[in-house]
């Protein structure tokens, strides 16, 4: 299986900053790779696919980058409807495994 | 607009046998491009992946949790469905249906809105 290990598990961040959240994989997974955005008691929402091709509707702050074993999301200025958690996902073999998430939580 | 609505019972005894089925409406689950497949999240914790099915009815299923699952499709229906046998405490979880594409892969494209499915006497 491959294994997806996503950091930090949780991070507090302000209306405005930056954010980053990366992914590493056990083996190299080209570039099959989603992010998705859950907020609690909801499905997720996928953001990115292919790890850098935008979601059509979802607002352009967010973007994704990487190819083969590390991938980031980057949130460029947070917005109030960003705070939620964030998963990666790899499709590139099943099992599809995710990452752990991330939590992001207002300073 | 493709929507997926899971069903079943929210409440199963420990060594019982947990049913869902999916319904599809928007699309059709007998198409090439599409796998469809179950993911389940405990309360508190992350997204696990289970099964997928495809609509000529191979299946692939979750290493860790084969011996105890089967996934079948009724095409007829626009239908799909999950079994999950012997179940514990530890599957208490909210289990989703999800399309996930196949031609251009590009993972999980469309969710469910997940059905809380607890196990207890």
């Amino acid at each position: 299986d491959i294994q997806m290990t996503q950091s930090p598990s949780s991070l507090s961040a302000s209306v405005g900053d930056r954010v980053t959240i990366t992914c590493r994989a056990s083996q190299g997974i080209r570039n099959d790779l989603a992010w998705y955005q859950q907020k609690p008691g909801k499905a997720p929402k996928r953001l990115i696919y292919a790890a850098s091709s935008l979601q059509s509707g979802v607002p352009s702050r967010f973007s994704g980058s990487g190819s083969g074993a590390e991938f980031s999301l980057t949130i460029s200025s947070l917005q109030p409807e960003d705070f939620a958690t964030y998963y990666c996902l790899q499709y590139s073999t099943t099992p599809l495994t995710f990452g752990g998430g991330t939590k992001v939580e207002i300073k | 607009q493709l929507q997926l609505q899971e069903s079943g019972p929210g409440l199963v005894k420990p060594s019982e046998t947990l049913s869902l089925t999916c319904t599809v409406s928007g699309g059709s689950t007998n198409s090439r491009n599409y796998y469809w497949g179950w993911i389940r999240q405990p309360p508190g914790k992350g997204l696990e992946w289970l099964a997928n099915i495809y609509y000529s009815g191979a299946t692939y299923y979750n290493p860790s949790l084969k011996s105890r699952l089967t996934v079948s499709m009724d095409t007829s229906k626009n239908q799909f469905s999950l079994k999950l046998s012997s179940v514990a405490a530890a599957d208490t979880a909210l289990y989703f249906c999800a399309r996930i594409t196949a031609s251009v892969a590009s993972g999980i494209d469309y969710w469910g809105q997940g059905a809380l499915v607890t196990v207890s006497s």
